[in-house]
């Protein structure tokens, strides 16, 4: 099972907004309605912030957002802050795995 | 809700270890568990889930043959069981909690502990 492809890095301004893609296949992310999101600062464990491609856990901001298109999710940053700066991984349900991670977007607020 | 991952440290090629995981202020025995790994600077990879119960288990491809899930309902850990380890297998092992009681799969991972680190090296 391949990882599902992200971008590298994303970069944006405070206040601003951001996506980030998470593109898989049929048998993936284009298969499912179960993509996630989590977050993760350097040295601490990874933070839920998305399940069910766009619903969000108590606690999570408004500013998180999510969505899809075919094999394609999204996560959406609004208002950009500093401290959502942190690496981004989507993660799928999978017909084989039965999850697989993306590669991982480092979010930086310039 | 408090996961602690233990049993990290540096083992040789070809060796074996035992990680555990901790559970507390929650009713581990109605959760599935998993375990997530992450290599030094890299990204997350999925490794293995238990069902509640035990009774389901499923393992990553990448690892599946060399490793072991298992759990002690009675004393609320979580285990994992690797041999025939390689330097591939150096990363950090994160166990997760299922997002929903009672499911198999569960699909998503709600609460991480702070990870042990495994380290394979001559």
């Amino acid at each position: 099972q391949s990882a599902l492809t992200q971008p590298a890095s994303v970069s944006g301004s405070p206040g601003q907004s951001i996506t980030v893609s998470c593109t898989g296949t049929s048998s993936d992310v284009g298969g499912y309605n179960y993509v996630s999101w989590y977050q993760q600062h350097p040295g601490k464990a990874p933070k839920l912030i998305i399940y069910d491609v766009s619903r969000r856990p108590s606690g999570v901001s408004t500013r998180f957002s999510g969505s899809k298109s075919g094999n394609t999710a999204s996560l959406t940053i609004s208002g950009l802050q500093a401290e959502d700066e942190a690496d981004y991984y989507c993660s799928s349900y999978t017909s084989t795995s039965p999850y697989v991670f993306g590669t991982g977007t480092k979010v930086t607020v310039l | 809700v408090h996961l602690v991952e233990s049993g990290g440290g540096l083992v040789k090629p070809g060796g074996s270890l035992r990680l555990s995981c901790a559970a507390s202020g929650f009713t581990f025995r109605t959760f599935g568990m998993n375990w997530v790994r992450q290599a030094p600077g890299k990204g997350l990879e999925w490794v293995a889930v238990i069902s509640y119960d035990g009774s389901n288990k499923l393992y990553a491809d990448s690892i599946k043959g060399r490793i072991t899930v298992s759990r002690d309902n009675a004393k609320n850990f979580l285990y994992l069981q690797m041999s025939s380890l390689t330097a591939e297998d150096t990363a950090m092992y994160y166990c997760a909690r299922d997002y929903s009681p009672f499911m198999f799969p569960a699909f998503y991972f709600d609460y991480w502990g702070q990870g042990a680190l495994v380290t394979v090296s001559s």
